[in-house]
């Protein structure tokens, strides 16, 4: 079984400093896919990064990316220079044994202070 | 590309009732998934439509159920509808085809807000 954890229910963060949003995951599979969303007060939940598990760099999008800790099973997501735009809630999931359905973790509600 | 469209928006209906959810993927994708989210228990899938046919099912009463049309458009079905069935209905589309499975990146609709009373 899979299992993804995020230990912050929510962080506040000052406009324009970095922010690190913990996951660690759990699998006995050494194939599988790490996964960040946004997640708006609208509802929408938009893609923001991906992490393959033999991926030896880590993932970066723009101001997001990914540190990937393999031995430690963690996919933590930083966001440089916050804006004010980035409160939002933050989801990580992961695929793996073959499944194309991604496991959530409960999010991390993130509120960007001006 | 035109993204995951889901109508309606907004629902609100009665205890008993039923209700039926569309969801329009991607063009392209033949994969749609479902998922219910509330405050108490986040994020829940639902089940997996892949080329007409349910591929994975999550743990839901019977009461909940989905099918996909040959333009890989989703309709999702509640009957009987109860006071805890008040979510967000998310809808996911993907291309469900990515070897391993690993990289299946899923877009999603902007979902639709069910309020039954």
């Amino acid at each position: 079984a899979q299992k993804i954890t995020q230990t912050q229910p929510g962080m506040f963060v000052q406009e324009k400093e970095a922010v690190t949003l913990d996951c660690t995951y759990d699998t006995s599979d050494q194939s599988y896919g790490l996964f960040w969303y946004k997640q708006p007060s609208s509802g929408e939940m938009i893609f923001l990064i991906y992490q393959g598990s033999y991926d030896e760099q880590n993932a970066t999008e723009g101001r997001y990316s990914l540190n990937f800790q393999k031995a430690r099973k963690s996919a933590n997501l930083v966001i440089s220079a916050s804006q004010l735009g980035d409160s939002a809630m933050y989801f990580c999931a992961m695929n793996s044994g073959g499944s194309y359905i991604p496991t959530f973790g409960r999010g991390t509600s993130l509120i960007v202070h001006p | 590309k035109a993204g995951v469209t889901q109508t309606p928006r907004y629902l609100i209906k009665t205890r008993g009732q039923q209700v039926t959810l569309s969801c329009s993927p991607i063009s392209g994708h033949r994969s749609v998934s479902w998922y219910q989210q509330t405050p108490g228990q986040g994020l829940q899938f639902l089940f997996e439509y892949f080329s007409e046919t349910q591929r994975n099912k999550g743990n839901f009463p019977g009461r909940f159920s989905g099918r996909q049309f040959s333009n890989s458009r989703s309709e999702m079905n509640v009957s009987t509808l109860e006071l805890g069935d008040s979510a967000l209905y998310l809808c996911a589309s993907s291309r469900g085809t990515s070897g391993s499975g690993t990289y299946n990146e899923q877009f999603f609709g902007p979902g639709t807000r069910l309020t039954v009373l």
